[in-house]
């Protein structure tokens, strides 16, 4: 079976400040890893994926995630994080049993960005 | 290029009634999954669908289900509706590549009342 944990149900983080929203996953095989993004009652926005190669992986609007193979982490970071970056953030591993295409998704966590 | 598109956005039924939800994937997009998001649950898993047959199912009842048509489109039903079945509802698609993103519609946000 895959998983993944987020540790942190909230993070609170200065405007300014760099942010990290850790992420940690079980998975047999090699894993495909997302990171997604929540708006107040909108769906997910794709943020980030690790595929394989190098493990410093950049997204949109300036995230970034380290995958760590030997810890088993795909951390999201930020150098400097804004109030509209304020939002509830999943980890994703992408499940595939034969042919199937899902994705297992972390219990998420609530990002506040203070002005 | 369009988004995924759910329709209704939103839904209130009462309970033993039953709702379908519908879902228009992205254009070339083959693979269409659903998921349900509660603040007690979060994302879980629903049922995927390629090539109009459910390639896996999560662990829901019978009264969910689902099926993809021709044109990829996809429509989820729930029978006798439950005040636990009160959620939101997302659809997402995606190419048939495991590397590739999923992406998500707004979602339908279902109350049973």
């Amino acid at each position: 079976a895959q998983s993944v944990a987020q540790p942190e149900d909230q993070v609170n983080v200065a405007e300014g400040n760099p942010l990290t929203v850790k992420c940690t996953y079980s998975v047999s095989g090699n894993p495909y890893l997302f990171w997604y993004v929540q708006y107040p009652n909108r769906g997910l926005q794709f943020l980030l994926k690790y595929i394989t190669g190098d493990n410093l992986v950049k997204g949109s609007y300036g995230f970034e995630a380290e995958f760590n193979k030997s810890q088993t982490s795909f951390h999201l970071k930020k150098p400097s994080a804004l109030v509209s970056d304020s939002a509830l953030y999943f980890c994703a591993v992408r499940h595939f049993a034969g042919s199937a295409r899902q994705l297992t998704f972390g219990s998420g966590t609530q990002l506040t960005v203070l002005p | 290029k369009a988004g995924v598109t759910q329709t209704p956005r939103y839904l209130i039924k009462t309970r033993g009634q039953q709702v379908t939800l519908s879902c228009s994937p992205i254009s070339g997009h083959r693979s269409v999954s659903w998921y349900q998001q509660t603040p007690g649950q979060g994302l879980q898993f629903l049922f995927e669908y390629f090539s109009e047959t459910q390639r896996n199912k999560g662990n829901f009842p019978g009264r969910f289900s689902g099926r993809q048509f021709s044109n990829s489109r996809s429509e989820m039903n729930v029978s006798t509706l439950e005040l636990g079945d009160s959620a939101l509802y997302l659809c997402a698609s995606s190419l048939n590549r495991p590397s590739t993103e999923a992406f998500f519609g707004q979602g339908t946000r279902l109350t049973v009342v």
